[in-house]
Formats: structure tokens, C-alpha cells, sequence
């Protein structure tokens, strides 16, 4: 069975710009969570979707972090503008539903000068 | 306010050895307690988990261990080996979910041959 498929795994942009990064969920998994991971911390959800809608946001930065699902299967994460603080890894987590275990991707390390 | 704190920070132990890493939580309502293994460039994966209604869980080398008084838990791996140096992270989550997780800041185990 195919993993949660992420992409870019790697990138690197200036501040100030924007960026967004693709993930796949495993097929058939109705739950969706991106989550960053700052360097030597660990994972921080930042939201979490059931099919195409949003569950749980509270910790996303919403002034310039904006995700979404719409057909309910995979989905994007975009930060407009990146800030240098926004360095991180950014893992893509899906799950058969909400009470079930969450496999993660492998993430997109984004680094921000 | 960190509400699962995690200890050590990090830890090296020789091949055979015990290595006992530490978490303690603040919110009573969690009811779900995982920990997770993480390689380099990797994203997490669910090594064993636990719930408040049991106070231990073994699966192969690993155990958690529960003190739902104290609110403490602590995963031991028995007869370690290289190949189980990683970052290892405790987390909890609330309300039944498995995937809206808070994490602890991680442990970097190292086992030494």
C-alpha cells in the first residue's frame, strides 16, 4: 500500500515570497492533518480536514497560512508571505477517520533566507 | 504552556541496554498517549500506544508504562540496538482522536555497539 505522498521534499525560497506544498493521503483515508515540525521540536498541527472540509485550524496562522481540500482527497498548504520563522518541516498525516492511527509522509523541508 | 513535557532531551546507552524516556501531561481530558519513532529525514511512525484505562502495554521490545495519578508515562525499550538510535517523541490527544496530536519536544536516543 502506497504511503502519504508529499512534494516538494525540499525548498528554498526568499522571504517575503510564497510558497505551497502537495500532499497525496492514502487512498480512502477521510482525514487529513498537516502539521510543522521546527528544527530539534517536535510536530505542531497546524489543521485538520475530514473529506473536504475543516475540522480544526485553531493553530494555523491564518493571516498567511491558508490550506485546503477540495475534492476531499489530496491537498495543498500555502504560506503568503513566508517569514524566516517559517523554516520547518512540513509533514502531511492521513487517517481512515479521526479515531484511527495517522500515518505520516515523509515532509517538505522548507527553509526561508 | 507546553502540555506534554518530555525527558531527556537526549540519551545514549549501550547495545543491551535499557533507555527509559519520560513524559508528563497537564490536560486530564487527553485520553490517548502514543509515541512515536522518527529517523532522519523520515516522518514519524506509531510505535505503541496507550489509553488511561490500562496502566501498562508491551509490544515486542517496547513498553509503555502509565501513571494516570501522577500524569506520567514513559516508554522502555528492552535490549536495544543501533538500528533503534532515533528521535522518539511522546504525544496525547483528547476526545477519542489518534491523528490531533500534541507533542512532546523528543528524545534523540543513540545506542551505542
Amino acid at each position: 500500500e502506497a504511503g502519504v505522498a508529499q512534494s516538494p521534499r525540499y525548498k528554498i525560497i526568499e522571504k517575503r515570497q510564497s510558497v505551497a506544498f502537495w500532499c497525496n493521503p492514502i487512498s480512502g483515508h477521510a482525514t487529513l492533518y498537516w502539521y510543522q515540525q521546527i528544527l530539534g521540536q517536535g510536530p505542531k498541527l497546524l489543521i485538520q480536514f475530514q473529506n473536504n472540509g475543516v475540522v480544526d485550524d485553531s493553530q494555523l496562522p491564518k493571516d498567511r497560512f491558508s490550506a485546503e481540500r477540495l475534492k476531499g482527497v489530496d491537498s495543498t498548504l500555502k504560506i503568503q508571505p513566508a517569514k524566516l520563522e517559517d523554516s520547518a518541516v512540513y509533514l502531511c498525516a492521513s487517517s481512515l477517520g479521526p479515531n484511527t492511527e495517522a500515518f505520516f509522509g515523509q515532509g517538505t523541508r522548507l527553509t526561508v533566507v | 504552556q507546553q502540555q506534554v513535557k518530555q525527558s531527556p532531551q537526549s540519551l545514549i546507552v549501550q547495545k543491551g541496554g535499557i533507555p527509559i524516556i519520560n513524559c508528563a501531561y497537564e490536560n486530564t481530558a487527553f485520553d490517548y498517549f502514543p509515541w512515536y519513532q522518527q529517523f532522519p529525514g523520515k516522518g514519524p511512525a506509531l510505535l505503541i500506544a496507550i489509553r488511561p484505562d490500562v496502566s501498562e502495554k508491551k509490544e515486542g521490545r517496547f513498553t509503555i508504562s502509565f501513571n494516570k495519578s501522577a500524569k506520567q508515562f514513559s516508554l522502555h525499550i528492552m535490549d536495544s540496538q543501533p538500528g533503534d538510535s532515533a528521535t522518539y517523541f511522546c504525544a496525547a490527544a483528547r476526545g477519542g482522536s489518534q491523528g490531533n496530536l500534541i507533542f512532546g519536544k523528543g528524545t534523540k536516543l543513540s545506542v551505542k555497539p
